[in-house]
């Protein structure tokens, strides 16, 4: 039961372009969609967040875009640099009694080329 | 910045031992998980802790498996009888009212 799907498991981009990472998901319930970043032998660290009642947010060169009736959201990084080479993930949370719980995608490994 | 802190940060076990595997939350949030992720697979959830007791488990987190908050700052993971496909990097992450926060992780090496 895939709820969250990231269909590409690589990305290799150019320092300076913009990278997109995408991701779907299948439950409607979900009320808060993140994006954490993981670099080898580390845990996950969080990057940027969108509430499901909102199609966009920006941080930085950080941007999250969220079409719910497509239920997909998009991470851009713009521009790219070599230090965002990493694993990406996609996880999406439902608020409820148990807390946070995320569901996470399979991760999209970041490559940016110098 | 407050972080949440693992350890060990490698646990090499023989099978069919007991695991303890040890995390310190960030100290204001009321939340607490375990998350595990197996060479190669994605990030799954395993259990969620709240008020002293387990308020949510992934049906990977069977009765080989226990969590326990015994002082008020640690939050453990107990293996009790380990198997081969027990190795994996153990995450623990704990939140205040939305976002997770993890720590560095656990490898778990179970031979």
């Amino acid at each position: 039961d895939q709820q969250v799907k990231q269909n590409s498991p690589s990305l290799s981009v150019q320092e300076g372009r913009i990278s997109i990472l995408n991701c779907d998901y299948t439950n409607s319930m979900f009320d808060y969609f993140l994006w954490y970043k993981k670099y080898p032998a580390e845990g996950p660290t969080f990057l940027i967040s969108i509430s499901s009642i909102k199609d966009k947010n920006e941080d930085g060169r950080f941007t999250v875009f969220l079409n719910k009736s497509a239920k997909h959201l998009s991470l851009h990084i713009v521009p790219s640099q070599p230090g965002d080479s990493a694993v990406y993930f996609c996880a999406a949370s439902r608020m409820n009694n148990a807390g946070n719980m995320l569901t996470f995608g399979g991760g999209t490994r970041l490559m940016v080329k110098p | 910045e407050p972080e949440v802190t693992q350890t060990p940060s490698h646990q090499v076990t023989q099978m069919g031992q007991e695991v303890i595997l040890r995390c310190v939350p960030i100290s204001n949030h009321l939340y607490f998980y375990w998350y595990r992720q197996i060479l190669g697979q994605k990030v799954e959830f395993l259990v969620s802790f709240y008020n002293n007791e387990i308020s949510e488990k992934s049906e990977i987190f069977d009765d080989q498996f226990s969590v326990e908050r015994p002082d008020g700052s640690n939050f453990t993971l107990k293996i009790r009888s380990t198997k081969l496909e027990d190795s994996a990097m153990y995450f623990c992450a704990s939140s205040d009212e939305r976002w997770a926060f993890f720590g560095q992780g656990t490898r778990l090496t179970v031979v």
